[in-house]
């Protein structure tokens, strides 16, 4: 069965370090799509960043970067430099057979 | 500017009535979603529609229609038959069901029950 799992319910992270969020992934179809969104409390979700499953390279957008370890199933994101605007739930959602598959979410907590 | 618009953005409900939460997207989409979104857990696919005039069920469409006779319009009802409607709902759009560039969501519903 097709399935996200982010194993990290909430981190701490002191502003202006690095951060890595993890997710793993579980699927038998060989292309599919992984995707990172963060949800503000304000409640909308961002797109941040988009690994497709044939691309050789890791997707980087700014200060994100996906680390795409496809032997190992997982596309965990990388934060450079944490800002207190980056608080919020990160979720981890696979694209597969025209639907996306979400992860329980991260929440993370950027202190000053 | 182009977007998802979801109205309103809390709504309350009695017990057995039907509700109906608004969808709209001037992106000129053909894809749209309807999530749900509860406590700690990820988002769970209510319906979507690839085009006009059709609609698929999701992971958890009981209880729940819909409609699309605008591609700009996505409208859910939340019916009396679904027994735990209080959630977060989200409406999402994108360019085609096959899509790398993301999904575009709305700011969300809270729906409660009361």
């Amino acid at each position: 069965a097709q399935k996200i799992t982010q194993t990290q319910p909430g981190m701490f992270v002191q502003e202006k370090e690095a951060v890595t969020l993890d997710c793993t992934y579980d699927t038998s179809d060989q292309s599919y799509g992984l995707f990172w969104y963060k949800q503000p409390s304000s409640g909308e979700m961002i797109f941040l960043i988009y690994q497709g499953s044939y691309d050789e390279q890791n997707a980087t957008e700014g200060r994100y970067s996906l680390n795409f370890q496809k032997a190992r199933k997982s596309a965990n994101l990388v934060i450079s430099a944490s800002q207190l605007g980056d608080s919020a739930m990160y979720f981890c959602a696979m694209w597969s057979n025209y639907q996306l598959i979400w992860g329980a979410g991260t929440k993370l907590i950027i202190k000053p | 500017d182009g977007g998802i618009t979801q109205s309103p953005k809390y709504l309350f409900r009695k017990e057995g009535q039907n509700v109906t939460l608004s969808c709209e997207q001037n992106l000129n989409h053909d894809a749209m979603y309807w999530y749900r979104q509860d406590p700690g857990q990820g988002l769970r696919l209510i319906y979507y529609s690839q085009i006009v005039n059709d609609f698929q069920k999701g992971d958890i469409a009981e209880g729940y229609s819909v409609s699309r006779e605008k591609k700009e319009s996505f409208p859910l009802t939340v019916t009396s038959a679904q027994k735990n409607p209080t959630a977060f709902y989200l409406c999402a759009s994108s360019i085609g069901l096959i899509t790398n560039y993301g999904y575009t969501f709305g700011s969300g519903t809270r729906l409660t029950v009361v």
